[in-house]
């Protein structure tokens, strides 16, 4: 149990375009879900925190324009990244944290990641 | 930003030999959880200690807390080659989301 999928695993976009990536929990239903992002060789650096049926709540640094994250349901989360360029080119890991259950509800369980690289 | 450091930043050891790496932190943590990361790949989680524990056993994997110092340690023993990877500690403030600390690659050789 306790699965998270993300979706694309990697994609490719020409600088200046959108892209979407998805984050789903699959058995469990999460009130909470983070996006990382993480650079080369580097540790993963929180970008923000989605919330359920509100706004994500953004770590200082990360532009909420520019990393639209949405949300709509208690199994997904989407973060679209808006007019790419080449330093946005990472990879995006998303977690969702458990939702009740006093033994699990400081639990996060991480998605595979999507790689993403802008030309 | 990051609540853990940890300590080395690399290791190179050979295959059967211990592997120890180290994490501190700053804040009072609920817990504190250690990930393994393969090049390119997504997080594995290894093993998790509460904050009123002092020490946790997986398998080859034995991880240390000691709240007072505001460090852990995860002890790797008998490694194998395919225990190479970046090994990452993250803190569990309890409200927000993990932090991840820097990390350690650690390289086995056969």
């Amino acid at each position: 149990g306790a699965v998270v999928s993300q979706h694309p695993s990697w994609v490719i976009c020409k600088s200046g375009t959108s892209v979407k990536i998805e984050c789903r929990s699959l058995d469990f239903q999460a009130t909470t879900m983070f996006w990382y992002r993480q650079f080369p060789k580097q540790s993963l650096m929180l970008m923000a925190t989605s919330n359920e049926g509100s706004k994500a709540t953004y770590e200082q640094g990360v532009e909420k324009d520019k990393f639209l994250i949405n949300h709509a349901s208690l199994t997904l989360s989407t973060l679209t990244v808006t007019s790419a360029h080449p330093e946005d080119s990472s990879f995006y890991i998303c977690s969702a944290r458990v939702l009740g259950g006093t033994d699990r509800i400081n639990e996060q369980f991480f998605g595979p990641g999507t790689r993403l690289t802008v030309l | 930003s990051q609540q853990g450091e940890e300590d080395p930043q690399a290791l190179s050891i050979q295959e059967g030999e211990n592997a120890t790496m180290n994490c501190s932190y700053k804040t009072s943590i609920n817990n504190l959880q250690w990930y393994r990361q393969n090049s390119g790949r997504g997080l594995v989680h290894l093993i998790l200690i509460r904050s009123n524990e002092r020490e946790k056993h997986s398998g080859r994997l034995r991880v240390t807390l000691d709240t007072s110092k505001k460090s852990s340690s995860l002890l790797i023993t008998a490694s194998r080659a395919a225990d190479t990877a970046s090994y990452f500690c993250a803190t569990d403030l309890g409200i927000t989301a993990l932090i991840f600390g820097k990390g350690t690659t650690l390289s086995v050789s056969s």
